[in-house]
Formats: structure tokens, sequence, C-alpha cells
């Protein structure tokens, strides 16, 4: 099946602990995202890449860091810096940059 | 990218059709009407997009009017599953701006 994975559906972390988010694609798409969700909002940018080696800052990258050395695979990290962490975040991909995104199943994160 | 207007919220029977309404009257020329929906605590999934003419796929039809300033969503024979809110998004393809705007959308409720 075709498709975009995210693991683990949830997540508890420590506050002042790093944590990473894996997100997997196996449709050869060349861009991903992410973004973050809060109870009752909208979904706001944190990274995108519209291709391997390479990422922008979304809207609200600070406290996040990402990497894309491969075409598949788009990891977000949130570090200690995120001062509001806990949140729904969503990976999404799509053929090329602008054209149609297609979302993963989402990660709940959530900070003790 | 042009803003969007949707109801709060719609009620719709089982097995009957439902029709989601978005306005959108400062759309742009070169700007395409996209549906996603999000069932609770999942990725938003998409559904259908469009620019000018009517859109058939095996999950929904998209109706927009001629002056491109409202269009029309429609799910022939709604079901339980299709309860979830559903999002009209209006932005260019192919462009510098990458990140999908999401509204507050319609909560639509499949009743049995």
């Amino acid at each position: 099946d075709g498709g975009i994975t995210q693991s683990p559906k949830y997540l508890f972390r420590k506050e002042g602990q790093n944590v990473t988010l894996s997100c997997e694609q196996n449709l050869n798409h060349d861009a991903m995202y992410w973004y973050r969700q809060d109870p009752g909002q909208g979904l706001r940018l944190i990274y995108y890449s519209q291709i391997v080696n390479d990422f922008q800052k979304g809207d609200i990258a600070e406290g996040y860091s990402v990497s894309r050395e491969k075409k598949e695979s788009f990891p977000l990290t949130v570090t200690s810096a995120q001062k509001n962490p806990t949140a729904f975040y969503l990976c999404a991909s799509s053929p090329s940059s602008g054209s149609t995104q297609y979302f993963g199943p989402g990660t709940r994160l959530t900070v003790l | 990218d042009a803003k969007t207007t949707q109801p709060t919220s719609m009620d719709c029977a089982e097995g009957r059709a439902a029709n989601l309404p978005c306005n959108h009257s400062t759309i742009s020329g070169n700007e395409y009407v996209y549906w996603y929906r999000q069932i609770h605590s999942q990725g938003p999934q998409y559904i259908i997009h469009g620019l000018k003419n009517n859109e058939t796929n095996e999950m929904a039809s998209l109706i927009i009017t001629e002056d491109r300033k409202s269009s029309t969503l429609i799910l022939p024979h709604a079901t339980l599953r299709d309860t979830a809110v559903y999002y009209c998004i209006v932005r260019v393809s192919d462009t510098g701006r990458r990140a999908l705007t999401f509204g507050s959308g319609t909560r639509l409720q499949v009743q049995p």
C-alpha cells in the first residue's frame, strides 16, 4: 500500500527532553511538510522540504528541527526550546511543491 | 490565498446527499478550490479539487459556480463514516506559497 506513515501515534515526553517524530512516505513525492494542530485550531506550518537535502522554515519553526537525508523520510525533532510542545503533529507530502498535499495519520505529543 | 466562508455545522440523514457550500467571493483566476476533511483525531484527508469545471471522483462531486465565487461539495450517499469537519481551501498551485491554510470548516454530522 502506498501512503504516509507517522510513528508513534501517541508520545509522552518529560519537560526538557528532546523527542523525534517519524514521517515516512512511499509515494515517491518530492515535497514533504510538518504541521502542528492545537485543539479547535487550524493547521500551522512548521517546516517544509521541496527536495532531498533541502528544507525551509514555516510559520512556527522555533524550537523544532528537521532533516531530509532521504526522499522518503522527513523526521521532526521537538527540542526543549519549544515552549508549548503539546499538540497534534501532522506530516504531509505532495508530488511537487505547491501540488496536492496528502496527510499522514498524525502523532499526538503530550509533555508531562 | 482567497478567504473562504463555510457554515459552522450541518446535519444530514444517512443515505441522503450531503451538500456542503463554500463562499470564496475574492477568488483569483489562477486559484483552485480544494476540499479536505478531518475525522476526529485523524490526519486531514484530501477529497477533491477544481479550477473552473465541475469535478467528480469516487468520493464526491465539486460544483463550482460560473463566476467561481462559490462552490458546493456533494457527497452523494452520506454514511455515518462521513461525519467529519470539512474544509474548503482556495490556493494557487505551484507557487511559492506552500502551506495549506485551514479555516474553521463545516462540521458535518450524519444522522442514522
